[in-house]
This record gives C-alpha cells, sequence and structure tokens, in this order.
C-alpha cells in the first residue's frame, strides 16, 4: 500500500509555455501532499505543501505565482509551471503524507528548451 | 535550507564490504529518516528512527542516531552492487504544528563495484 503516482514520468517543453504536473496517492487519502524539486546532483528542496481545501504554503524564495499548486481532492495535487524558463529545467518529486510518513512518486523531468 | 549534512559526499567500495555515511543536523527533530535514490528515480524509505532511539536495524541496514552530537549514521553490510545509489537523510524538524515537514540532506552517493 502507499502507492504514490506521478504523471508525466517526463516532459519537455518550449519556454514561455505553462507544464501541469500531477500527483496521486493511488490507495490512500491525503490531505498534505509536498512537491520538491531537485537539480542534478543535488537534494531534494522543498518548495511548498499543498492541502487539500486550501491554499498552499510556499517556502521561503519559491514563487508562488509561478508555481501554481491546486489540491482538489484528497487524492490528486498538482503542481502547475507557468512560463517556464530553462532555468526551470528540474527533477520535480511529489510525496503524500500519511501518519508521519511520507509517500514519494517516482518524480518528474521536466526540460524547458 | 539543508538541515542534514552528509558525509562523504561520494563512497566507493567493492562488493561485499560494508558502507558507512553519516548526517549531522543542526537543530531538535521528531525523527530522522534515511532514503535511496537510484539515478533519475523517486525516492525509496529505508528505515525511520526516533529521536529517543538509538539504534535500529532492518536487514543489512543498521541506524544509529546521537542527538546530543545531532548526528545518525546508516551502515550497510556486505554490500551489494544494487546498493549503488544515492542516499539521502531527511530530519523531521520539531516545529509544533507542521512537525511533518521533512527537511533533506545533501546526500551520499555510494558506489558499489561487483
Amino acid at each position: 500500500g502507499a502507492v504514490v503516482s506521478q504523471h508525466p514520468s517526463w516532459v519537455i517543453c518550449k519556454s514561455g509555455t505553462s507544464v501541469k504536473i500531477e500527483c496521486r496517492s493511488l490507495d490512500f487519502q491525503a490531505t498534505t501532499m509536498f512537491w520538491y524539486r531537485q537539480f542534478p546532483k543535488q537534494s531534494l528542496m522543498l518548495m511548498a505543501t499543498s492541502n487539500e481545501g486550501s491554499k498552499a504554503t510556499y517556502e521561503q524564495g519559491v514563487e508562488k505565482d509561478k508555481f501554481l499548486i491546486n489540491h482538489a481532492s484528497l487524492t490528486l495535487s498538482t503542481l502547475t509551471v507557468t512560463s517556464a524558463h530553462p532555468e526551470d529545467s528540474s527533477f520535480y518529486i511529489c510525496s503524500a503524507y500519511r501518519v508521519y510518513e511520507q509517500y514519494f512518486g517516482p518524480g518528474t523531468r521536466l526540460t524547458v528548451t | 535550507s539543508q538541515q542534514g549534512e552528509e558525509d562523504p559526499q561520494a563512497l566507493s567500495i567493492q562488493e561485499g564490504e560494508n558502507a558507512t555515511m553519516n548526517c549531522s543536523y543542526k537543530t531538535s527533530i521528531n525523527n530522522l529518516q534515511w532514503y535511496r535514490q537510484n539515478s533519475g528515480r523517486g525516492l525509496v524509505h529505508l528505515i525511520l528512527i526516533r529521536s529517543n532511539e538509538r539504534e535500529k536495524h532492518s536487514g543489512r541496514l543498521r541506524v544509529t542516531l546521537d542527538t546530543s552530537k545531532k548526528s545518525s549514521s546508516l551502515l550497510i553490510t556486505a554490500s551489494r552492487a544494487a546498493d549503488t545509489a544515492s542516499y539521502f537523510c531527511a530530519t523531521d524538524v520539531d516545529s509544533g504544528g507542521s512537525n511533518y515537514k521533512l527537511t533533506f540532506g545533501k546526500g551520499t552517493l555510494l558506489t558499489v563495484n561487483p
């Protein structure tokens, strides 16, 4: 149990376009999900905390208008990278929280050309 | 901000040898967790150790926690080529209402040579 999926697993987009990444908890409900970004050979950096039915909480330095988060249901959170630029190219990983543990998705590789 | 700092940053060993990775952190924690990440993949949870625990075992994994030194170690015994991955510690910072937020260390890249 406790499986989290992400879609797509990889995406290539042109500079200036927007990209939506989905994070789903497949076999449990998650009122809280987290979004992380990971640059090559670096660690995971928490971007924001997504709470079902309320606004996301963003970490310092993360632009909320650029990284739109919607947690519309107990099993789905989405991250939309708006007006993507090459510097937004990264590996985006989500996690869903349940009973003191976070369960991680497989990640989404975003490449902005 | 990065709470955990792992060392070494990279470790290369031969199959069958033991691998030890260390993690240090700065503030009080509720628990500390270790994760493995294969290249370009998501995270796999390995083990969680609570702040009131000193040692924990899971298969070939042994984790220790020294809250007085704010440090933890992960020992992988009898390593295998399949253990090749990056290993991260993550702390669950004791921050009141949001005490389930994780802060990750920089990670150790372990290479196990066959």
